[in-house]
């Protein structure tokens, strides 16, 4: 069974433009979850969707944004990127089983300069 | 705000011997936690979870839960060099599984 995918992989933005990241969750699996990386606030959980609902939403401006299509992928959009947007993004798919285990993508590296 | 602690390390241990690293979380409320491996550059992977008090064994690998004291822990036995990475802990917010709150991590250097 394929991964879960994220592309791009790499990312060089500028401060003010916005961005748009795609995840493409494990076949079958319907929840997937956005998460931040950096090195000074480590993994923060962004927000959750679940059959094209968000369920849950973290901690983060209206600045960040996301969706989720009838097949289960994802996007996540950035506007008015800033300096501390900087980072790792991970999406995450879970089977929603019960149990909550959740599978990462490999993330996007998101430089904004 | 649920907080799940975890000492930063770096925890060094040589090739063969037994990793321990622990993590205390702060809501009694939590049922479920997950440790995750994480390589430098790479995305976290998935590698133990556990639900009930006590040790759940796999491989080389145990999860151990004490719910009366908030504390989780990751034994790795037998350590390999390729077990060098850092070690994240990981529970639910409130309201699911599927949001998880992480600890910080601890670094593990395993040398030969």
């Amino acid at each position: 069974k394929a991964g879960v995918t994220q592309t791009p992989r790499y990312l060089i933005k500028t401060r003010g433009q916005q961005v748009t990241l795609s995840c493409s969750p494990i076949s079958g699996h319907r929840s997937v979850s956005w998460y931040q990386q950096t090195p000074g606030q480590g993994l923060q959980f962004l927000f959750e969707y679940f059959s094209e609902t968000q369920r849950n939403k973290g901690n983060f401006p209206g600045r960040f944004s996301g969706r989720q299509f009838s097949n289960s992928r994802s996007e996540m959009n950035v506007s008015t990127l800033e300096l501390g947007d900087s980072a790792l993004y991970l999406c995450a798919s879970s089977g929603g089983q019960g149990t909550g285990e959740q599978y990462f993508g490999p993330g996007t590296r998101l430089t904004v300069t | 705000q649920k907080e799940v602690e975890q000492n930063s390390g770096p925890l060094s241990v040589p090739e063969g011997a037994i990793a321990s690293l622990n993590c205390t979380y702060s809501d009694r409320g939590s049922q479920s936690f997950f440790w995750y491996r994480q390589y430098s550059g790479k995305s976290p992977e998935l590698i133990m979870f556990i639900y009930s008090n006590g040790d759940k064994e796999d491989g080389r690998f145990t999860a151990q839960l004490n719910k009366a004291s908030q504390y989780v822990s990751l034994l790795i036995r037998d350590s390999q060099p390729s077990d060098s990475a850092t070690y994240l802990c990981a529970a639910p917010l409130w309201g699911g599984y599927n949001k998880l709150i992480f600890g910080a991590g601890t670094r593990l250097a395993v040398h030969p």
